[in-house]
């Protein structure tokens, strides 16, 4: 069965210091991960995924197959930073449904 | 930037009642799905649909659930029979490739 773990239901930080949110998963084979943001009162959107490898908004996330983990880390955060973060994982198949994690509502402070 | 729609934005429904639920994916997406996310918990898969058929389905998605996509432009879910429990926001999704999949801002259903 897959499974995504999101430890940290709430990450409090101040402006402008480091933010790493946390996602771990678990599945049999080979998994595609992706990063969801969700702002408040909008649509959940695609941050990042793990194939890409790019750098959206400043936040970057790399996939670690031995810790099975894909973080979510930026290193300056700003304060319309804060929202929801959904770590979320598919199959390689093309149509695969995704599976999400529980979020971390990310609250950036003056 | 094109967007997936869904209406309506709010449904209030009685135990017992149909309803349908309307989303318009992006134009040139061919993978369609469900999903939805009950107050306080996960976002949880309903089904995928690719070729006009449905192409995975979790075990929530059981008979009172069913998916059409009448025309060439609207993706429906209906439940046939809403219960207490079926009160969620439900989150239509397309994707191109199959892979990344796009969200409509969703329905908050209540059912009372």
């Amino acid at each position: 069965a897959q499974r995504v773990t999101q430890p940290e239901k709430l990450l409090s930080v101040f402006k402008g210091a480091p933010v790493e949110l946390k996602c771990n998963y678990s599945y049999s084979g080979s998994p595609e991960l992706f990063w969801y943001v969700q702002y408040s009162r909008q649509r959940l959107q695609l941050l990042l995924r793990h194939i890409s490898r790019e750098s959206i908004k400043g936040f970057t996330a790399d996939l670690n197959k031995g810790e099975t983990s894909f973080h979510l880390k930026k290193p300056f955060a700003q304060e319309e930073d804060s929202a929801m973060y959904y770590c979320a994982l598919s199959g390689l198949n093309a149509g695969n449904m995704l599976t999400f994690g529980g979020g971390t509502r990310l609250m950036v402070k003056p | 930037e094109p967007e997936v729609t869904q209406t309506p934005s709010h449904q209030v429904t009685q135990m017992g009642q149909e309803v349908i639920l309307r989303c318009v994916p992006i134009s040139n997406h061919l993978y369609f799905y469900w999903y939805r996310q009950i107050l306080g918990q996960k976002v949880e898969f309903l089904v995928s649909f690719y070729n006009n058929e449905i192409s995975e389905k979790s075990e929530i998605f059981d008979d009172q659930f069913s998916v059409e996509r009448p025309d060439g432009s609207n993706f429906t879910l209906k439940i046939r029979s809403t219960k207490l429990e079926d009160s969620a926001m439900y989150f239509c999704a397309s994707s191109d490739s199959g892979r990344a999949q796009y969200f409509g801002p969703g329905t908050r259903l209540l059912v009372l």
